[in-house]
């Protein structure tokens, strides 16, 4: 398919290991963002990269969770040391970010992360 | 401090009547506003967007309207249809390339 796709669908970790959450882009989409989304709520923005640079992780909870897209396409949202708090679905969006796509974003399926 | 709220978490209407779902917001620098559908286990789909130069927009059975000056905005679906039934979320953004912010949503149900 064409869009934007996410594995693993389902993660349980115990607390305390390391956990990598990855996201395949549309094919050309310049723009990638992480959410998370929590439950009854909103997603709620975590990071932004355009291409390979991420401009803007202002929304990472803590250092506990590292993001990379290191060829400008497929990203991974890292949490180390996972607690209870990061349990959420993890959405992952792409964009062409060209007007007038208005921001536009197509999103992933999600990750549902279980920390146990 | 929500900067973006859905003040009605559920919504039932009778299908082939209006659903209008609202939205309000706080930050006076956001420009573009955009409603998104999520159906359980998929993740969110565009619906319909707005520019802050516009008070309206219309795409097939979506409109959303926008009021600046009292920071609402709110999505009309006529006629509602069973499938319409979803999540619906707004979100704001200060321009086109800035992060989006999300309301909480508010649930849909049509009932047939």
């Amino acid at each position: 398919g064409a869009g934007v796709s996410q594995s693993p669908r389902y993660k349980v970790a115990k607390r305390g290991q390391d956990v990598a959450l990855r996201c395949d882009p549309i094919s050309g989409h310049v723009s990638l963002f992480w959410y998370q989304q929590a439950l009854g709520q909103g997603p709620e923005f975590l990071t932004y990269f355009q291409n390979e640079a991420q401009l803007d992780k202002s929304g990472l909870p803590s250092d506990r969770f590292f993001a990379e897209r290191p060829e400008g396409s497929v990203s991974t949202l890292k949490i180390q040391r996972t607690q209870q708090e990061d349990s959420a679905v993890y959405l992952c969006a792409s964009s062409l970010q060209l007007a007038p796509s208005y921001n536009e974003q197509f999103f992933g399926p999600g990750t549902r992360l279980t920390v146990l | 401090d929500q900067q973006v709220k859905q003040n009605s978490p559920s919504l039932s209407v009778q299908e082939g009547r209006i659903s209008i779902l609202n939205c309000d917001y706080t930050n006076s620098m956001f420009d573009y506003f955009l409603w998104y559908k999520k159906y359980p286990a998929e993740g969110p789909t565009f619906l319909i967007s707005i520019s802050s130069i516009k008070d309206k927009n219309e795409d097939g059975r979506f409109t959303v309207f926008l009021n600046k000056s009292a920071k609402h905005l709110s999505l009309h679906i006529v006629p509602s249809q069973p499938g319409d039934s979803a999540v619906y979320f707004c979100a704001a953004s200060k321009t086109s390339y800035d992060k989006v912010i999300f309301g909480p949503g508010t649930s849909l149900s049509v009932i047939p």
